[in-house]
């Protein structure tokens, strides 16, 4: 089956440092660039960042940029998210995501399948 | 404020057809596919319809998908009660280089 399993969420002063991660099973990690977004409570899904299956490259939000730092260790099937300097503003939940591309006929397909089942980050003092 | 716009809510009685429109524009939608995204109360997103109209394995075909221009459309029919829940679409935008969302329409049956 396959699973992306979150973990790492808790509370923490603004300011703080988090780490997140996101154990991967059933699917050929080194093989997807791997993606995550957020959720406020109440709110919308909000992209995050996005790194591609070697690690080489990262992208980022503009919201989030020079704070978070996207990783993985394709030998231990694990995406991460180390997230600095936190804010109010950054709590949400926090879900990892497989990006799924096909590109036939000409035409470019993107998905996001699966999902974790998301770890909450509550900033606050 | 997200970047696709989506009704904040929908609503329908069992058995009836309802449909959740998604508007985007040229640098998203009008030029890559869009997915739709199915969000139970307290779970995760799970992905319900992919490439503008294609449904994943084990999703029912009353649920189907389409897209013109900027714009694209869920429309589930036969609308039952396991069906409420937050519908999110999203599709990749060529200017963020990332990809973009609606802020999500919660579905209520009556």
């Amino acid at each position: 089956e396959v699973q992306l399993v979150e973990s790492g969420g808790g509370l923490i002063q603004p300011g703080g440092s988090l780490r997140l991660s996101c154990a991967a099973s059933g699917f050929i990690f080194s093989d997807y660039w791997m993606h995550w977004v957020r959720q406020a409570p109440g709110k919308g899904l909000v992209w995050v960042s996005r790194i591609d299956s070697d690690g080489g490259s990262s992208v980022y939000a503009d919201s989030v940029k020079g704070r978070f730092t996207s990783s993985r260790d394709n030998a231990k099937n694990t995406l991460y998210l180390q997230m600095n300097s936190l804010r109010a503003e950054d709590t949400a939940v926090y879900y990892c995501a497989r990006h799924v591309s096909d590109y036939t006929n000409n035409v470019d397909r993107d998905w996001f399948d699966p999902w974790g089942q998301g770890t909450l980050v509550t900033v606050s003092s | 404020q997200s970047v696709l716009t989506q009704p904040p809510s929908a609503s329908g009685t069992p058995g009836q057809r309802v449909t959740i429109s998604c508007s985007g524009s040229s640098s998203n939608i009008g030029s890559n596919t869009v997915n739709w995204y199915q969000q139970l109360p307290g779970t995760a997103p799970k992905l319900l319809i992919y490439s503008n109209n294609q449904r994943p394995s084990g999703v029912p075909d009353r649920f189907s998908g389409s897209k013109s221009g900027t714009s694209a459309s869920l429309a589930i029919s036969g609308l039952q009660s396991e069906d409420e829940a937050d519908y999110h679409c999203g599709a990749w935008d060529d200017s963020l280089h990332g990809p973009v969302f609606g802020g999500g329409t919660k579905l209520t049956v009556l």
